[in-house]
């Protein structure tokens, strides 16, 4: 079964920096079917990228996706007071429709 | 505007059944490509997906927990319904429901517009 493992667990930076998430799979996936999502406490979870790199309707340019096979990338060019939040990558291609552990992106 | 909403029991009892109701509006259980997908999130923990129901009414489970759930839908009530048998206090979570699409052959099932979850405990 595939296993999605992202890194690092939590991350620590201030607005105005940019942030590096990974994704990793357990093993080559089609980047066509890999999203990544933000959640923040008591709110929906919201889709940010599909298909690795496409964003999703009102989803800031400041937000890239990349990668393919094991290892996919979000990253954040500057950060904004709005950003702090739990991201998940996901892969949407085959069921069980995997998740990660998801990486806490906190203020410093 | 899509919107979903989740509704069911805060609190369960062990070894009984749970079952949640997702509410949706701003589109048809009817439409070709579409479906519903239900996920959790146990405190602290990573997301799981649990099973989703499409417009031609095909249902996927994930098999780890396929014996014990059941999704129907109600087109009429824009509604879609999960029960979840024998619950135990792992099961306790918070369990969202999602639009999802897909292309014509089911290749894929891209959750894109969420509920914001309804919390379940699991205690006596």
């Amino acid at each position: 079964e595939l296993v999605l493992t992202q890194s690092p667990g939590t991350l620590s930076l201030s607005p105005g920096e940019r942030a590096t998430l990974s994704c990793r799979a357990s093993q080559s996936v089609s980047s066509s079917f890999l999203a990544w999502f933000q959640h923040k406490p008591g709110q929906a979870p919201r889709l940010l990228i599909y298909g690795a790199s496409t964003r999703a309707t009102g989803t800031p340019d400041r937000f890239s996706g990349s990668g393919s096979g094991t290892d996919f990338t979000l990253t954040i060019s500057r950060l904004e007071p709005d950003d702090f939040a739990v991201y998940y990558c996901q892969y949407y291609g085959t069921s069980p429709y995997t998740f990660g552990q998801g990486t806490k992106l906190e203020i410093k | 505007q899509i919107t979903l909403k989740e509704s069911g029991p805060m609190l369960v009892k062990p070894t009984q059944t749970l079952t949640l109701t997702c509410t949706f509006s701003g589109f048809s259980l009817t439409t070709s490509g579409v479906g519903v997908g239900w996920i959790r999130q146990p405190p602290g923990k990573a997301l799981e997906w649990l099973a989703l129901i499409h417009w031609d009414d095909d249902k996927r489970y994930n098999p780890s927990l396929k014996n014990r759930l059941a999704i129907t839908k109600d087109t009429s009530k824009n509604q879609v319904v999960l029960t979840m048998t024998n619950m135990d206090p792992v099961d306790t979570a918070t369990y969202y429901c999602a639009h999802g699409s897909c292309d014509y052959h089911k290749s894929y099932f891209g959750m894109d517009l969420w509920g914001q979850g309804t919390t379940v405990t699991v205690s006596s």
